[in-house]
């Protein structure tokens, strides 16, 4: 059964700095990975997808990376913004019908 | 407009009530999803549809039944739910089994 499981569970950040968000999974065999931000009282905001062929993908200031073979990725946020300050998922596709499993989370602030 | 709209956005409810949480997609995409997402706990997966069929349901409880009349509108009845039943419902729709999610706000449930 896959697990995910994302650390921390939250994070605080000055203002500018650039931070690193995990997410470990257990089965490597997987479809593709997807990033997604919730705000509080809100739906999930889908950031980043990486197919399962693909190293990493980038938009605007983030960019994701997966290792596949060690069951990791990460979500690189530069120059942070309080606007940045928000939960961070990531999900793994492992199946059809998009069986997505999801982590607990990261809580990121980023203060002023 | 996120182009996958949820209602009500909050719902009090007694455990002998029934009432029904909708939802409709505005992106022409061929499958949706019912998720639950409990505090501290990853969102779970309750119902699938793709081209209005059930394709999964995930051992979810009888007390909810969910209608999918139409590719655009998705459905999820309620009756005698139990306290533990409070959570933010959140509905999500994908053009392909392997393709981005795109989720709504949610529908805050408490069971009282």
């Amino acid at each position: 059964k896959q697990e995910v499981t994302q650390i921390p569970a939250a994070l605080s950040v000055p203002e500018g700095e650039n931070l690193v968000l995990n997410c470990s999974f257990t089965d490597s065999a997987i479809y593709n990975l997807q990033w997604f931000r919730q705000d509080p009282g809100k739906g999930l905001t889908s950031l980043l997808l990486i197919q399962s062929s693909q190293r990493e993908q980038t938009s605007g200031r983030l960019n994701a990376s997966l290792d596949k073979s060690s069951g990791r990725s990460t979500l690189y946020i530069a120059a942070s913004q309080p606007g940045d300050s928000a939960t961070y998922l990531c999900a793994v596709n492992t199946g059809t019908a998009s069986k997505l499993t999801f982590g607990t989370g990261t809580r990121l602030q980023v203060t002023l | 407009e996120t182009g996958v709209t949820q209602t009500p956005r909050h719902l009090v409810m007694g455990m002998t009530n029934k009432k029904s949480l909708k939802c409709e997609q505005h992106l022409g995409h061929n499958a949706m999803y019912w998720y639950k997402q409990s505090a501290k706990k990853p969102l779970e997966l309750m119902f699938v549809y793709s081209l209005e069929e059930r394709v999964e349901n995930n051992s979810v409880p009888s007390r909810f039944s969910p209608e999918c009349p139409n590719s655009s509108h998705l459905f999820l009845h309620l009756h005698t739910l139990q306290p533990e039943d409070s959570a933010l419902y959140l509905c999500a729709s994908s053009q392909a089994y392997n393709s981005p999610l795109h989720f709504g706000n949610g529908t805050r449930l408490t069971v009282t």
